[in-house]
């Protein structure tokens, strides 16, 4: 059984920076895609980006190039994501969600696991 | 960038009823990459169709999913009280993967 395990909630100032960890439990962790889904508060949800790890290149959404760094690391079955210079409005819940898989139907940008958040909150 | 519209924003019915979600995306999601999502308060999203009209794995068969192009619906054939959430299109043809902004489903 697939388990994505994400580390615990932050609270940081405007201007500094944040990185959350996501460790996968129980398959293959290489192939699959590892996704950053972001959703402020009463909001809805926003895709960030993603790596795979095999092939260790990210993508991200245009407006979080530059900001946002995913990475991953295979000896530990590990997905990070890093934002720079926090403002408030990046103040939400950050959920790590693995690229689906379901009886041979593949494909990295839709999600059939998620860990079970992260809430960062940015205040001064 | 795909924009997704759901309606209605929310959706007020009773146990036992059924139940139609709707999504319009603003260009054609090719392939059916079109999936749907439930969230409950304080959980993270649960993977409920994929490609348009498959259920996910343990998914019961009340959920059902349908259409092509630029619209697309989910259907809940009967509803029971673990149902009422909110429910989230996505669609995964095209960078940045979007999602719709989500219809809340409450009980009559």
């Amino acid at each position: 059984q697939v388990h994505l395990v994400q580390s615990g909630a932050e609270v940081k100032k405007p201007g500094s920076s944040v990185k959350v960890s996501c460790k996968a439990y129980g398959d293959t962790f290489s192939r699959y895609s590892f996704n950053w889904v972001r959703q402020a508060p009463g909001q809805g949800l926003e895709w960030m980006g993603a790596i795979i790890p095999a092939l260790g290149t990210a993508n991200y959404v245009q407006r979080f190039r530059g900001r946002v760094t995913i990475t991953a690391d295979e000896s530990t079955n590990t997905a990070y994501m890093e934002v720079r210079s926090l403002r408030s409005d990046d103040t939400a819940v950050y959920y790590c969600a693995r690229g689906g898989d379901s009886n041979g139907y593949y494909h990295p940008y839709f999600f059939d696991y998620w860990g079970q958040g992260t809430l960062v909150t940015v205040s001064s | 960038e795909i924009v997704l519209t759901q309606s209605p924003g929310t959706l007020s019915l009773s146990p036992g009823e059924r139940a139609t979600l709707s999504c319009r995306a603003s260009q054609s999601v090719s392939s059916g990459y079109l999936a749907w999502y439930q969230q409950k308060l304080g959980q993270a999203p649960r993977l409920l169709i994929f490609g348009t009209t498959t259920r996910a794995t343990g998914i019961p068969d009340r959920f059902s999913g349908s259409g092509s192009g630029t619209d697309f619906t989910l259907t809940i054939s009967r509803l029971e009280p673990e149902d009422f959430a909110v429910y989230y299109c996505q669609q995964y043809t095209s960078s940045p993967y979007t999602f719709g902004q989500g219809t809340k489903l409450d009980i009559k």
